[in-house]
């Protein structure tokens, strides 16, 4: 069982708010990876970190900003959230290295109202 | 444009047969093909791991063929349980990015029935 943890499960909340999406691994991994997944479509990579201090945007354009100040810790924030946003988001890590298999958190499934 | 295609969308099966999953991809140049298993409301996890000189690779019930010349892989299940009703993700890795970059299937959701 992988060591990667996202809070909170389950976040139902009102148009313009700020949240912040929590994932904390305690693996010791560099790479981090934030994921959207929709029902019945494919994970679309929408953020990844290759270590502290290290962001990058991935192929699905996103709203939603993230920082790594520490090598456990890669939180995802949207500063006004819209109904476009519901989605499930799910965190992953990795360690350094070819042919490393990515280690998901069980994900953030988020609810615009 | 690299894809990878999964099939069928969903399956229903009686506990106790056999099923497989057919995943084929565009990706390249390719580095390895992974399945993982979504259970609901959970993170996906990785079943198997294939390589471009790997054939078929076994993990418990779960085994896992390749054919990278027609870019063709299969997840067969033996002697399905209830626990095995889930979503079956294949993943192809990019060997020519950095990142390692994946793309993902849409899943096969599989149902097993008592």
């Amino acid at each position: 069982e992988a060591d990667i943890y996202q809070t909170p499960r389950y976040l139902v909340i009102g148009t313009g708010k700020k949240i912040t999406l929590e994932c904390s691994q305690t693996m010791g991994h560099d790479k981090m990876y934030w994921y959207q997944q929709d029902p019945g479509m494919e994970l679309h990579l929408i953020h990844y970190s290759y270590g502290v201090n290290s962001t990058e945007k991935g192929d699905l354009s996103s709203e939603s900003t993230v920082s790594r100040i520490r090598t456990e810790h890669f939180p995802l924030t949207l500063e006004s959230a819209r109904p476009s946003h519901t989605s499930q988001y799910l965190c992953a890590s990795s360690p350094q290295g070819g042919g490393q298999p990515q280690h998901f958190g069980d994900g953030t499934r988020l609810s615009i109202l | 444009k690299n894809q990878v295609e999964q099939s069928p969308q969903s399956l229903i099966i009686l506990e106790g047969k056999n099923c497989t999953l057919q995943c084929n991809y565009t990706v390249s140049p390719f580095s390895n093909l992974r399945w993982y298993k979504q259970d609901t409301g959970r993170g996906p996890v990785s079943l198997t791991i294939m390589t471009f000189s790997e054939n078929t690779k076994s993990n418990g019930r779960y085994t896992a063929t390749l054919d990278a010349d027609t870019k063709q892989s299969s997840l067969h299940i033996t002697a399905s349980q209830l626990s095995d009703s889930a979503s079956y993700i294949c993943v192809v890795t990019d060997r020519g990015s950095t990142l390692g970059r994946l793309y993902f299937g849409r899943g096969t959701q599989l149902t097993v029935w008592p």
